[in-house]
């Protein structure tokens, strides 16, 4: 099945810096990659997605690149804020149907 | 609704009690998927249902785990004889169609403690 991996499991930074999470898959057949924002308690939320056609998508202080041949993509959060603080889930399309494989998650605390 | 709804929201169940988890996806959404989460990890796949049809329950961890959509809207996932290592949220997704690349969304999950 599909493998997905994601680093790092915590990330610390200050309010206004930038914040990177990478994920690599195996499975060079999926062709979509979302990226959901869990705070505490609550449901997870795309909060923006790539399809395999696309390099990189960007929405306001969010991007996401995919590189297909590496097998791997990244979340990009610029000038970051106190309410970004929340842990992310890559995740990974694959087969006919949507079966969602998740990665384990980024914990992002932004501090103040 | 407007939303993915789950009842109850949280459920405490004693070791060896049956439960049941509701389901009910946004209206028309013909794809459901159940997950489940431990704490700090991500969701984990356990069923999908495309309309009342179950068409993949690889995920499922036991016998113990049973899955339903009898009329193709309202799902139940109810886990018999419950025990400790089933505490976990679930969650339910649902989406609109059976294409790939089509947005699911997460209702709030059932927070399950066996105690």
């Amino acid at each position: 099945g599909e493998n997905v991996e994601q680093h790092p499991s915590t990330l610390s930074v200050q309010e206004g810096d930038s914040a990177v999470i990478k994920c690599t898959y195996s499975d060079s057949a999926s062709n979509y990659f979302p990226w959901y924002k869990q705070e505490l308690g609550k449901r997870p939320q795309l909060i923006i997605d790539i399809r395999s056609n696309v390099g990189e998508k960007k929405d306001q202080r969010i991007a996401v690149t995919l590189n297909k041949t590496a097998k791997h993509f990244s979340l990009h959060i610029t000038e970051t804020q106190p309410e970004d603080s929340a842990v992310y889930f890559c995740a990974v399309y694959l087969g006919g149907y949507q079966k969602v494989t998740f990665g384990t998650g980024t914990k992002l605390q932004v501090i103040p | 609704g407007a939303g993915v709804s789950q009842s109850p929201r949280y459920k405490v169940a004693k070791r060896g009690q049956d439960v049941a988890l509701r389901c009910d996806p946004i209206s028309g959404h013909v794809s459901l998927f159940w997950y489940q989460q431990a704490l700090g990890q991500g969701p984990e796949f356990l069923t999908y249902f495309q309309n009342e049809a179950q068409l993949d329950k690889s995920g499922l961890p036991s016998d113990r785990f049973f899955a339903e959509r009898p009329e193709g809207s309202v799902s139940t996932l109810k886990i018999q004889r419950t025990q400790q290592e089933d505490s976990a949220v679930y969650l339910c997704a649902s989406s609109l169609v059976w294409v790939r690349n089509t947005e699911a969304f997460f209702g709030q999950g059932t927070r399950l403690t066996v105690v």
